[in-house]
């Protein structure tokens, strides 16, 4: 099965500044899709950013890009020029293109400090 | 537009009483539907997910059980609820294709006492 690793349960960053969660997921496919989720304290799920695994090429919205690498397997969020509004949990998530669930990493909490 | 809605928001439920939470999606057809559990201090957790009416896998084999009576209606139950059944479920549905995002409805706090 597949599974995806967020091995850092908590982050801070000042505000302004730029922080990185990591993410590494485990499969054989090579054909499947990444996420990045937001959830305020409100608990909702917000997407942040999807990348293509067949696409090299970094998927980049306004102040939050991904680094992707392929033979890794790892799927990092960066987020630049930090606001406070940004604090929240981060979910990394999978999906094969073959399938139809989609599975989503532990999380990590960010803190933005002012 | 789609929405996807759920309910109740919250709830609160002696062990060993029925449990039923029911989503429901709004400006689609034949969506894929998901019921993830989020316990405290832990991420999203795959229970169920459905293809279409009737359709149903599981990935966790606990006390849960889920059912799709209608295309768009998706229905999380238990027959006798445990005290580790507590935490935030969200439901969610998606399209078909996989570069499509899933969408989450506003969940469900479930606590068992």
């Amino acid at each position: 099965a597949q599974t995806v690793t967020q091995s850092q349960p908590e982050m801070s960053v000042q505000e302004a500044e730029t922080v990185t969660l990591s993410c590494t997921y485990d499969t054989s496919e090579s054909d499947y899709y990444l996420f990045w989720y937001k959830q305020p304290p409100s608990r909702q799920m917000i997407l942040v950013i999807r990348q293509e695994a067949y696409k090299q090429q970094n998927a980049t919205e306004n102040r939050f890009s991904v680094n992707f690498q392929k033979a890794a397997k790892s799927f990092s969020l960066k987020i630049s020029d930090s606001q406070l509004g940004d604090a929240a949990m981060y979910f990394c998530a999978y999906r094969l293109n073959n399938n139809n669930d989609m599975r989503f990493g532990a999380g990590t909490r960010l803190t933005v400090k002012p | 537009s789609q929405t996807i809605h759920q309910w109740p928001a919250t709830l609160v439920q002696p062990v060993g009483s029925p449990l039923s939470l029911e989503c429901t999606v709004e400006g689609t057809s034949n969506p894929n539907l998901y019921w993830y559990r989020q316990a405290a201090g832990r991420g999203l957790q795959l229970l169920f997910y459905s293809v279409g009416i009737g359709q149903i896998s599981s990935e966790v084999p606990q006390n849960l059980s889920a059912s799709r009576p209608q295309d768009r209606q998706f229905i999380l139950s238990s027959k006798k609820l445990l005290l580790s059944d507590s935490g935030f479920y969200l439901c969610a549905w998606s399209v078909w294709d996989a570069y499509t995002e899933a969408f989450f409805g506003q969940g469900t706090r479930l606590t068992v006492v």
